[in-house]
């Protein structure tokens, strides 16, 4: 089945650093995908839609020039979140989109495993 | 909007116990998908059902089945004979057909306890 990846699984960075977090599709193509941040026993919200060949769409309250999306190519999505702080700690997760063979009306959701920030 | 609530927040059951998650959703669109996501303690989802708004078909899957109502915009979940492994937090999501590409409205999860 289609499988979507991120890299890395579990980042530690102390406050201040850039952390590139990358998405990628491995058995398909994703002309859009998904960022979503979990914070611990909370639900998860949507960040941005990232887009290929195009900027990224970003969800109200979220800041685009601290977490900057570049959808290089049909397979990779990345994230970044700059000059991060503790208040960034989070579980990001992306997602991807794909048609299913069968007809029109049965697109699934892919999910990475998610990557665990902490900022120190 | 889209809305979906999750009114159980956390559920403890003992092992072989029945247990149903509720999930109620809110959209205008006629046409839309509803998720049932599994995160367990190593939080990755793990992808359980999708559901399309015209398949009102209840379905089963081994122990687990799903409770599709239109008429009260529901979709919810049952596990069956409960096992210590169904420990997880449970999400129930929607999203729109408008679009291939169009994200998840995830409700706030249920976290199911089974203790042996």
């Amino acid at each position: 089945g289609a499988v979507v990846s991120q890299h890395p699984s579990r980042v530690i960075c102390k406050s201040g650093t850039s952390v590139k977090i990358e998405c990628r599709s491995l058995d398909f193509q994703a002309t859009t995908m998904f960022w979503y941040r979990q914070f611990p026993k909370q639900s998860l919200m949507l960040m941005a839609t990232s887009n290929e060949g195009s900027k990224a769409t970003y969800e109200q309250g979220v800041e685009k020039d601290k977490f900057l999306i570049n959808h290089a190519s049909l397979t990779l999505s990345t994230l970044t979140v700059t000059s991060a702080h503790p208040e960034d700690s989070s579980f990001y997760i992306c997602s991807a989109p794909t048609q299913i063979a069968g007809g029109p009306g049965t697109d699934t959701q892919y999910f990475g495993p998610g990557t665990r920030l902490t900022v120190l | 909007a889209q809305k979906v609530t999750q009114a159980q927040t956390e559920i403890s059951v003992v092992e072989k116990e029945d247990v149903t998650l509720d999930c109620v959703y809110e959209t205008r669109d006629t046409t839309y998908y509803l998720f049932w996501y599994k995160q367990p303690p190593s939080g990755e989802l793990v992808f359980l059902i999708r559901r399309n708004s015209f398949d009102e078909q209840n379905e089963i899957s081994g122990r687990y089945s799903w409770n599709f109502q239109k008429s009260t915009s529901s979709f919810n979940f049952t596990i069956t004979a409960s096992q210590v492994v169904d420990s997880a937090v449970y999400f129930c999501a929607l999203s729109t057909f408008s679009s291939g590409n169009t994200p998840l409205v995830f409700g706030k999860g249920t976290r199911l306890s089974v203790i042996a």
